[in-house]
């Protein structure tokens, strides 16, 4: 595709339920990032993938959250036993290479609410 | 540990008028710093970046953004603003030393561009 696509768009659920996001990166990217938007505030970086593997994880809040990408393409983050302070907009991105200076591209999100 | 900082929550500019988005950075090092900007419900969208070489860097939409090293700043700025560039714009800066470009983002800055 053209551009970075993430899917739901959106998604309610209850505590304590396990949720899984997905992102399509743009064709070709082999890094891809994870990163949490919480209401009014900046990005936070969750997890980081060149290729299939996660060189970085160290944004990743708990043991709750996890993810995995399947080649050089799609990726999934899960959060397992969703708590109110996960709603968030999760953002994902990718770049050609993974270098410092690559410019990273966003998808529109999946905004999470859990109730 | 490299920072950004938006002093600004919000910048209020008529339409016509030129504007300027302030940003600063705390990094060890020559850094890589981006603008981006998001529009309600959407995704960040890529507006320019600094790498090396000339200090004033231009982007899209007629944005440009001047990096200067003595003050650690990277002010976003506009000749002339327009009622469609009012929107969040973060400025974000990316580590050196390899291992992938998790970035790190300013809180934000909600411009409004008024008639």
């Amino acid at each position: 595709g053209a551009g970075v696509s993430q899917s739901p768009s959106n998604k309610v659920t209850e505590k304590g339920k396990d949720v899984e996001l997905r992102c399509d990166p743009i064709s070709g990217h082999t890094a891809l990032y994870w990163y949490r938007q919480r209401l009014g505030q900046g990005l936070e970086f969750l997890i980081y993938f060149q290729g299939n593997s996660a060189p970085d994880k160290s944004g990743l809040p708990s043991d709750r959250f996890s993810a995995e990408r399947t080649g050089e393409s799609v990726s999934t983050l899960t959060i397992q036993r969703t708590q109110q302070e996960d709603s968030a907009v999760y953002l994902c991105a990718s770049s050609l290479a993974g270098l410092e200076a690559d410019t990273q591209y966003f998808g529109p999100g999946t905004r999470l609410t859990v109730l | 540990a490299q920072s950004v900082a938006q002093p600004e929550d919000q910048v209020n500019v008529a339409e016509g008028n030129p504007l300027t988005v302030k940003c600063t950075y705390s990094v060890s090092g020559n850094p890589y710093l981006f603008w981006y900007v998001q529009y309600p419900n959407r995704g960040l969208q890529f507006l320019l970046k600094y790498i090396t070489g000339d200090n004033l860097v231009k982007g899209s939409y007629g944005f440009e953004a001047e990096f200067n090293k003595s003050q650690t700043s990277f002010h976003l700025k506009k000749p002339s603003a327009l009622v469609s560039d009012s929107a969040l714009y973060f400025c974000a800066v990316s580590p050196l030393g390899g291992g992938g470009n998790k970035l790190t983002f300013g809180t934000g800055t909600q411009l409004k561009v008024e008639l």
